[in-house]
């Protein structure tokens, strides 16, 4: 069974200011993970992926985030955050190859960019 | 761009009533799924669809929910006796197979009074 926890339901950011937005993952079989975005009154758009090759994946709009296996997680971030980023974010594992693409989300975490 | 679309974009129904909520995925796409968020919750996995059955589906799935690929394009789900605990934003989503990333619809939201 696969679970995500993303640490903080809300993020507030200064416009220029670095990115993070937290995610840790339970799985018991090697994960793929995803980031999606959702702005409001919109669907959830892909930001990035991993599926087991490079560990530092990037993304769409500058975003890029790190598989770290040894501590579960696979953050999110972004060096210099931009008005255009406020949305909320959300955390998703699947059972990789071994699954039908079952996504399990994280609850969601929404990015405040203040100028 | 190739995108999901959903219709309707919100639909209000009485308890009991049946509603069918409609989808058209990505046309070369071969894998769907629905998902449903109740408000202020998370994003929950309800089924997955490949050639023509339902591949995985969620204890949420039960025998009131069901689903069908009546065409080449449409993709629906049915709740036969919508419930008070039914209301949530239905997301579709598709994919070209199933380790590739999925493609989300705009959602329906699905109001019962």
């Amino acid at each position: 069974a696969q679970s995500v926890t993303q640490l903080g339901s809300h993020v507030s950011v200064s416009e220029g200011a670095l990115v993070l937005l937290r995610c840790n993952y339970s799985s018991s079989v090697p994960p793929y993970l995803f980031w999606y975005v959702q702005y409001p009154n919109q669907g959830l758009q892909l930001l990035l992926k991993y599926t087991s090759a490079a560990t530092l994946v990037k993304g769409i709009n500058g975003f890029e985030a790190e598989f770290k296996k040894s501590e579960t997680s696979f953050h999110l971030t972004k060096p210099s955050a931009h008005m255009s980023d406020a949305a909320e974010y959300f955390c998703a594992v699947s059972a990789g190859g071994t699954s039908y693409g079952k996504l399990t989300f994280g609850q969601g975490t929404i990015l405040t960019v203040h100028p | 761009e190739p995108e999901v679309t959903q219709t309707p974009s919100h639909q209000v129904t009485q308890m009991g009533q049946e509603v069918i909520l409609r989808c058209v995925p990505i046309s070369n796409h071969l894998y769907f799924y629905w998902y449903r968020q109740i408000l202020g919750q998370k994003v929950e996995f309800l089924v997955s669809f490949y050639n023509n059955e339902i591949s995985e589906k969620s204890e949420i799935f039960d025998d009131q929910f069901s689903v069908e690929r009546p065409d080449g394009s449409n993709f629906t789900l049915k709740i036969r006796s919508t419930k008070l605990e039914d209301s949530a934003m239905y997301f579709c989503a598709s994919s070209e197979r199933r380790e590739y990333e999925q493609f989300f619809g705009p959602g329906t939201r699905l109001t019962v009074l």
